[in-house]
């Protein structure tokens, strides 16, 4: 069974600074999906990660992928108000039965401080 | 371009009654998921349908049940609802089955059970 961790579940930070959040993953996947979730709302997608060594970048987020570790990155440089929200990484996976599947972190929930 | 669209976006049900939650993809996906969403975790995954066929289930009773339309809108059923129902029910589409280009979120249907 795939399982998805992310840390940290919790991050403050001040406007300014940079931080990472990681996901690692149990199984093998080449497929990583990274959404934002604002407080009430739905998920919205930001970057999706398509092979081992693929990077992305918008604004002031950047998402990385070593599918040989088994690990994502989310790199924040110079976090402003605005990016407060829940980032969830989600891995797909697909079924014995040939379905297709999200596994989904716990979510962290990132506030920025000014 | 509509994207995915979800209703009714707020219900509120009695335990042991039934609730229908409906769900229209984007023009030219065929494949649409459903994802439970209890409030601080990330989402879990339900069903998948392609092609108005059931491509796969994840771990729920059956008291949940799905289908697709001919015009590939799907409609989500729970019966007997328990107060552990409680959640907000994400519907995604994509256009193919492996979904190449990510999946696109609806925003979702908030379900209270009392």
């Amino acid at each position: 069974e795939l399982k998805v961790e992310q840390n940290p579940l919790f991050l403050s930070m001040q406007e300014g600074k940079n931080y990472t959040i990681y996901c690692n993953y149990s199984t093998t996947s080449d497929r990583l999906y990274w959404y934002r979730q604002d407080p009430g709302k739905s998920l919205e997608s930001l970057f999706v990660l398509l092979s081992n060594g693929a990077v992305k970048q918008e604004g002031r987020l950047m998402a990385s992928l070593d599918t040989k570790a088994r690990l994502s990155t989310l790199h924040i440089t110079a976090a402003v108000h605005d990016l407060s929200a829940t980032y969830f990484c989600a891995v797909d996976m697909i079924t014995q039965g040939g379905s297709e599947k999200l596994v989904f972190g716990k979510g962290t929930k990132l506030t920025v401080n000014p | 371009d509509a994207g995915v669209t979800q209703s009714p976006t707020h219900l509120i049900k009695t335990r042991g009654q039934h609730v229908t939650l409906r769900c229209s993809p984007i023009s030219g996906h065929k494949s649409v998921s459903w994802y439970q969403q209890v409030l601080g975790q990330g989402p879990q995954f339900i069903f998948q349908y392609y092609e108005k066929e059931e491509r796969g289930r994840g771990n729920f009773p059956d008291r949940f049940s799905a289908r697709q339309f001919p015009n590939y809108s799907s409609e989500l059923n729970v019966n007997a609802l328990l107060l552990g129902d409680s959640a907000l029910y994400l519907c995604a589409s994509s256009v193919t089955r492996t979904a190449n280009y990510g999946y696109t979120f609806g925003s979702g249907t908030r379900l209270t059970v009392v």
